[in-house]
């Protein structure tokens, strides 16, 4: 079926380094690729996506590019900042199959930004 | 967009209880789900809410005990039944909208089972 595997964390950084967050999927059809975001005591917020192959999504100066022939997307940041200190989850939902929607998570990535 | 509200927040319950939690959608939606997020860990898939009809239960998820009802387009209710320690988690709805497309998130209901 389908998965999605994601590098551990906990990630800390500096604030104003580069960020890169590994994330790697599986499928059999064409799915589309997510990054949510989930700030300490907040729900989930979706911060971009991609729906097809060299889609390039961006968000608040977060990028990632969906890579098929690496089945991947990995999320980047040029410089980080306090405030991004959240978990950080990618996902991917295969719209071709009958599951429809329904999202398959990575198991998240925590990232703590020190002044 | 679309504006998720959940009941409750959060709750502490007994074992062997049942607890009922409420989503509610701002606007119409085409697709409601429910998740389940257990401490320090990723999102788990239940169930697709239906409107109308028998929920769709992923594997390891079953009717008895977590039974779902949509009876309209915007509201989906799930029931933890007979509670245990290990059914402490976050419990998350989250619908697709039939402008976007996008999965948007409740903020979330936190059961802890003593």
């Amino acid at each position: 079926g389908d998965s999605v595997t994601q590098m551990e964390g906990p990630v800390t950084l500096s604030e104003e380094a580069f960020l890169t967050i590994n994330c790697t999927y599986t499928a059999t059809g064409y799915p589309s690729l997510f990054w949510y975001v989930q700030y300490p005591g907040e729900g989930l917020q979706l911060l971009l996506k991609a729906t097809k192959a060299d889609d390039k999504g961006s968000n608040k100066g977060f990028e990632a590019t969906y890579r098929k022939e690496t089945t991947s997307f990995h999320l980047e940041k040029g410089s980080v900042q306090v405030s991004d200190s959240a978990v950080y989850f990618c996902a991917l939902s295969d719209y071709k199959k009958s599951s429809g929607d329904k999202l398959t998570f990575g198991t998240g990535t925590r990232l703590a930004v020190r002044p | 967009s679309a504006v998720i509200s959940q009941k409750p927040s959060r709750d502490i319950c007994q074992r062997g209880t049942s607890l009922t939690i409420q989503c509610q959608v701002d606007s119409q939606v085409t697709m409601m789900f429910w998740y389940r997020q257990q401490p320090g860990q990723s999102l788990t898939l239940i169930a697709t809410a239906n409107q109308g009809s028998e929920a769709t239960y992923e594997s390891g998820f079953v009717i008895d005990k977590f039974p779902i009802s949509r009876p309209n387009l915007t509201f989906s209710t799930l029931t933890v039944s007979n509670m245990s320690p290990e059914d402490s988690s976050i419990y998350l709805c989250s619908v697709v909208t039939r402008t976007s497309y996008e999965q948007y998130f409740g903020p979330g209901t936190r059961l802890t089972v003593t």
